[in-house]
């Protein structure tokens, strides 16, 4: 299947500072990505969908002034949080919607964020 | 209303028995595609099996199949032969080509028993 991957695994920062999370599809071109956020023993929760070259389209309730989603080429898409307060520490997942018409989504290991 | 339904919150089996994952799906879409993906405790979604809504036939992956049935808008994931490694989260999900949304279900939590 494909790959795709993100970096930082796991991050902890300080309040008030901002965090900057990357999604890569390693082996095919992702027209369109999805950032989503998981909290303990809960289902995924997507924050917004990432389109390269154009601007990403948030869910209701995720504040996109918070949540910068750049998608600049086709194999790579950041997640900025901003000024990150301890309610912002949740595990975020993105994935890559694979070529099939049905458009099947890989998903990145996701990336442990921790706000002190 | 839920798009995703997963009733089953905690489920077990025993080593080397097969065991059904019960999702229900609820679209009006005539287009649709059905997913399932498995979560280990390390966190990583791993892509399991999918099943396209003009699909004959119910798809199979290894030890992974898919019981589709269609009209009563079902989607079970049957794993055959459970192994101590497939313990992990379970999550349903379903994309509507039209809307072009995903929907995860709230997942079931397997523990295989040796």
């Amino acid at each position: 299947g494909a790959v795709v991957s993100q970096h930082p695994s796991w991050v902890i920062c300080k309040s008030g500072t901002s965090v900057k999370i990357e999604c890569r599809s390693l082996d095919f071109q992702a027209t369109t990505m999805f950032w989503y956020r998981q909290f303990p023993k809960q289902s995924l929760m997507l924050m917004a969908t990432s389109n390269e070259g154009s601007k990403a389209t948030y869910e209701q309730g995720v504040e996109k002034d918070k949540f910068l989603i750049n998608h600049a080429s086709l194999t790579l898409s950041t997640l900025t949080v901003t000024s990150a307060h301890p309610e912002d520490s949740s595990f975020y997942i993105c994935s890559a919607r694979g070529d099939r018409v049905y458009g099947e989504q890989y998903f990145g290991p996701g990336t442990r964020l921790t706000v002190t | 209303a839920q798009k995703i339904t997963q009733t089953q919150p905690g489920m077990f089996v025993q080593e080397k028995e097969a065991v059904t994952l019960d999702c229900t799906y609820d679209t009006s879409d005539p287009s649709y595609g059905l997913f399932w993906y498995k979560q280990p405790s390390s966190g990583e979604m791993i892509f399991l099996i999918y099943q396209g809504s003009y699909d004959q036939q119910n798809a199979t992956e290894g030890r992974y199949s898919l019981n589709f049935q269609k009209a009563r808008k079902s989607a079970n994931l049957v794993i055959s032969a459970s192994q101590l490694g497939d313990s992990a989260m379970y999550f349903c999900a379903m994309r509507e080509v039209d809307r072009g949304q995903f929907y995860f279900g709230t997942g079931t939590s397997l523990t295989v028993i040796p």
